[in-house]
């Protein structure tokens, strides 16, 4: 069965310093989506990606936050000077169509970022 | 803005026992989504319900949306270990993003 695949499964990063969470959603997706989870929270909805550019983006992704889809396979989300409240569980999805279309988003594993 | 209240926010129950999880909007859903989530894992697609009154099942587990469109709810029989997670009950605003309720952690007993 096809799936979102994310990587690392775990990052652990120095406060200040730039990451980058990879994603491959699903081949045929044409959406892309990452949302985050501090621990003990909701899942939040972080931003949307289609036809290569963003098409909704939430409060919280802010100029630290950038998106891209460097090739026809991976879909990047960089933080670029990581601070201690970006610690979370970050979901890269992807659905065939908007999910404001009723399409069902599959999730990847996530990746859990620790910024120290 | 759009919220979501789930509750219980938690609940032990002894397998072999049914239960239901419960997901009210403020406002008239497009859409609503039930995943599950394991314990610091990815979020696992349930289902998805776009018509009022509308009911879907997998395996031992039902999910309906009233006629407002505006609750859900999730409902196991005869609950089993593989059950145990967050149970994520997502809002269609009809835009391009679900917003997640805070979730119901659900513990089995053996």
């Amino acid at each position: 069965e096809p799936e979102v695949t994310q990587t690392p499964s775990h990052q652990v990063t120095q406060m200040g310093q730039e990451v980058i969470l990879r994603c491959v959603p699903i081949s045929n997706h044409l959406y892309f989506y990452w949302y985050r989870q501090i621990l003990g929270q909701k899942v939040e909805f972080l931003v949307s990606f289609y036809n290569n550019e963003i098409s909704e983006k939430s409060e919280i992704f802010d100029d630290q936050f950038s998106v891209e889809r460097p090739d026809g396979s991976n879909f990047t989300l960089k933080i670029r000077s990581t601070k201690l409240e970006d610690s979370a569980m970050y979901f890269c999805a992807s659905s065939e169509s908007m999910t404001g279309l009723n399409t069902e988003a599959f999730f990847g594993q996530g990746t859990r970022l620790t910024v120290v | 803005s759009q919220e979501l209240e789930q509750s219980p926010q938690s609940l032990i129950v002894q397998e072999g026992k049914n239960l239901t999880i419960n997901c009210t909007s403020s406002k008239t859903l497009y859409g609503l989504y039930w995943y599950k989530q394991k314990y610091g894992e990815g979020l696992i697609f349930l289902m998805m319900l776009q018509k009022g009154g509308e009911e879907k099942s997998h395996e031992k587990i039902t999910a309906k949306l009233d006629e407002k469109k505006q609750q859900s709810s999730l409902h196991i029989t005869a609950s089993q270990p593989s059950h145990a997670g967050i149970y994520l009950c997502g809002a269609d605003k009809g835009d391009d993003k679900i917003i997640f309720g805070k979730g119901t952690r659900l513990h089995i007993l053996p």
